[in-house]
């Protein structure tokens, strides 16, 4: 079974900073997708990025962009230039190729942002 | 945009007591899923269904059981309620993937915050 391993319960960045979220995962498939969802405080939760395992290249979307490493089974999310609404609960998930295949959920990292 | 609606964002019930939790969805996406949202676990998907009146378990079924008479409603149903239930709960839709177009990406309602007493 593919498991999605967020380690770190809770970061804390400074406004402007960098910081960096990490998720390894398991799996024997290789076709896959991974995603990273935010899940703002009582508020819905919402795709930030997603990276198809076929593709080399990084996804990127605007500050959020990921670190991808097929080999090692890591997902990390660095976000840059942080904003006070970058504060919430982050999620990485796992998809196998496919039709019917269910996302796989981390157990969450909770962001803080200092002003 | 895509409108995931569920019916109750916060609900009180005793134990013993019928729960329906409904999801409607409004971009005629073929899959729906329930997952169960608890702190220290993330989420964990309860059932999902990828056509009218299919369903498939989850990871947690147990205690619960779904509906999925139209296409764009997906309804969770618990049976009766136990104190364990209370939770968070979310509903979200995808399309069907296929091979060269979408991913797979869910779309997520709001939460329904359940409280068995």
């Amino acid at each position: 079974a593919q498991t999605v391993t967020q380690s770190q319960p809770e970061m804390s960045v400074q406004e402007a900073e960098t910081v960096t979220l990490s998720c390894t995962y398991d799996t024997s498939e290789s076709d896959y997708y991974l995603f990273w969802y935010k899940q703002p405080p009582s508020r819905q939760m919402i795709l930030v990025i997603r990276q198809e395992a076929y593709k080399q290249q990084n996804a990127t979307e605007n500050r959020f962009s990921v670190n991808f490493q097929k080999a090692a089974k890591s997902f990390s999310l660095k976000i840059s230039d942080s904003q006070l609404g970058d504060a919430a609960m982050y999620f990485c998930a796992y998809r196998r190729g496919g039709a019917n295949s269910k996302l796989t959920f981390g157990k969450g990292i909770t962001l803080s942002v200092r002003p | 945009d895509v409108k995931v609606t569920q019916s109750s964002r916060y609900l009180v019930k005793r134990t013993g007591e019928k729960v329906f939790l409904e999801c409607v969805q409004d971009m005629d996406h073929e899959n729906m899923f329930w997952y169960r949202q608890d702190p220290g676990l993330g989420l964990r998907l309860i059932y999902f269904s990828y056509d009218v009146k299919m369903k498939e378990k989850g990871d947690i079924p147990e205690g619960y059981s779904v509906s999925r008479e139209k296409k764009e409603r997906f309804s969770l149903i618990l049976e009766s309620a136990s104190t364990n239930q209370t939770s968070m709960y979310l509903c979200a839709s995808s399309l069907y993937p296929t091979a060269s177009s979408n991913t797979g990406e869910l779309f997520f309602g709001e939460g329904s915050r359940l409280t068995v007493l």
